[in-house]
């Protein structure tokens, strides 16, 4: 049973560049978070949908940061123009909102921005 | 909005002691608190949760208490093994109209357990 997928695991980019990560979230599961974990600020909610809806974009940073979910199996966050302070470990996290609070996370993607 | 706060940020045991990390969140209307293992360069994992209908709950060598009135949760890990030392987060989040929740994280507690 496949769990929540991210892609890629590894990016590094150069400043200015735009960057886009990728995320399936578990077979049925009908909520989709964006969290980032740095040392500094530890582990923050960038944004949530339920049932592919933007529900809370509190948590993105500046307008450099965008998200979207055209499906209920894919998302995408997308970084445009990077900046050095960007680099963190992005996870996605899915749930079945209604029968379980449990958050399920995917394995990351580390984003290093030169 | 809803605040947590994880206390020690660092703990430090020897193997088969006990070790107690606690939490304090600010809304009084949050009911579901879980709790998060993460290992050095892995993805965050539930070990253990609790809802604001019980006040312990117990999986072998892990427990968690809930004090609604005081607005805090522990966890508890007992006989503690060099397998346990990780990161450790704490969460709080109250069920939104819809059933969707908004997991907010404590800090993090850093476990080193020693031989």
């Amino acid at each position: 049973d496949a769990g929540v997928i991210q892609s890629p695991r590894h990016e590094v980019t150069e400043m200015g560049q735009e960057v886009t990560l990728r995320c399936k979230p578990i077979s049925g599961h009908n909520s989709l978070f964006w969290y980032r974990q740095t040392m500094m600020r530890g582990l923050e909610l960038l944004i949530y949908f339920n049932n592919n809806v933007p529900i809370d974009d509190s948590g993105m940073p500046e307008d450099r940061f965008s998200a979207k979910m055209p499906n209920a199996s894919f998302s995408t966050l997308k970084i445009q123009p990077s900046e050095p302070r960007d680099s963190a470990v992005y996870f996605c996290a899915s749930s079945l909102a209604g029968l379980s609070d449990t958050q399920y996370f995917g394995p990351g993607t580390r984003l290093t921005v030169l | 909005g809803e605040n947590v706060e994880q206390h020690p940020s660092t703990l430090s045991v020897q193997e088969g002691d006990s070790a107690v990390i606690k939490c304090t969140y600010s809304d009084s209307a949050s009911n579901y608190f879980p709790w998060y293992k993460q290992e050095l360069g892995k993805r965050p994992q539930l070990i253990i949760d609790i809802r604001s209908n019980v006040g312990e709950k117990k999986d072998q060598r892990i427990a968690v208490t809930l004090n609604k009135t005081a607005k805090h949760f522990s966890l508890h890990i007992t006989e503690t093994q060099p397998e346990d030392s990780a990161v450790y987060f704490c969460a709080a989040s109250k069920a939104f109209s819809g059933g969707y929740n908004k997991l907010i994280f404590g800090a993090g507690t850093r476990l080193a357990v020693h031989p």
